[in-house]
């Protein structure tokens, strides 16, 4: 089956700190990887993708690429703000329909960016 | 710009009671489903539908029933409701273009069984 392990945190940073949050997967076939977030009293929303090998996702400063050999999907970015303290989730579909026929998720890093 | 809207976003159930949760969502999409979030569990996928009249189950599926009559609306019934279902429900949504479609998620809804 399909699995996905992330650091769980609560990660405290400073404010302009580099961030990592690692993401690695098990599959069965050849998944798309994702990073959604999810701001306090809110849904998920997409992050970034990556749907084939070595494929960098980015958005907002933050970057992920997609590394076959290592089964992972990192997350980084190099100045964190304030304004990104949210939980982040690593998901991946091996399906057709993507997203919403069946992302496995990651159980979620809560990220606080501290001033 | 609606997306997806869940409605209620807060519900209290006493165990036994029934109650469905509505889905809907203004983009056409094919494919929807739903999630439930607990805390150190990320997000299970409960059942999906990938087009009108279409359903099927995901991770877990038991004390909960769903069905797609409209491409609109994909509403979550629960049938007894149980302690165990004391969860965040979130509603997603996508085209169903391939494995690297985009998924819009719902605000949710916080249900709580006493």
């Amino acid at each position: 089956g399909n699995s996905v392990t992330q650091m769980e945190g609560p990660v405290t940073l400073s404010e302009e700190a580099f961030l990592t949050i690692n993401c690695t997967y098990t599959a069965t076939g050849y998944p798309s990887l994702f990073w959604y977030v999810q701001y306090p009293g809110e849904g998920l929303q997409l992050l970034l993708k990556a749907t084939k090998a070595d494929d960098k996702g980015s958005n907002k400063g933050f970057e992920a690429t997609y590394r076959k050999e290592t089964t992972s999907f990192h997350l980084e970015k190099g100045s964190v703000q304030v304004s990104d303290s949210a939980v982040y989730f690593c998901a991946l579909t091996t399906r057709s329909g993507g997203g919403a026929d069946g992302l496995t998720f990651g159980k979620g890093t809560h990220l606080i960016i501290q001033p | 710009n609606a997306g997806v809207t869940q409605t209620p976003k807060f519900q209290v159930l006493k165990t036994g009671q029934s109650m469905t949760l509505q889905c809907a969502q203004d983009m056409n999409h094919e494919y929807m489903s739903w999630y439930r979030q607990d805390p150190g569990m990320g997000l299970r996928l409960i059942h999906y539908s990938v087009g009108a009249g279409i359903t099927d189950q995901g991770e877990v599926p038991n004390g909960y029933n769903v069905s797609r009559s409209t491409t609109e609306d994909f509403p979550l019934r629960l049938l007894s409701a149980a302690p165990s279902q004391t969860s965040v429900y979130f509603c997603a949504s996508s085209n169903g273009q391939g494995k690297g479609t985009e998924a819009f998620f719902g605000q949710g809804t916080r249900l709580t069984v006493v």
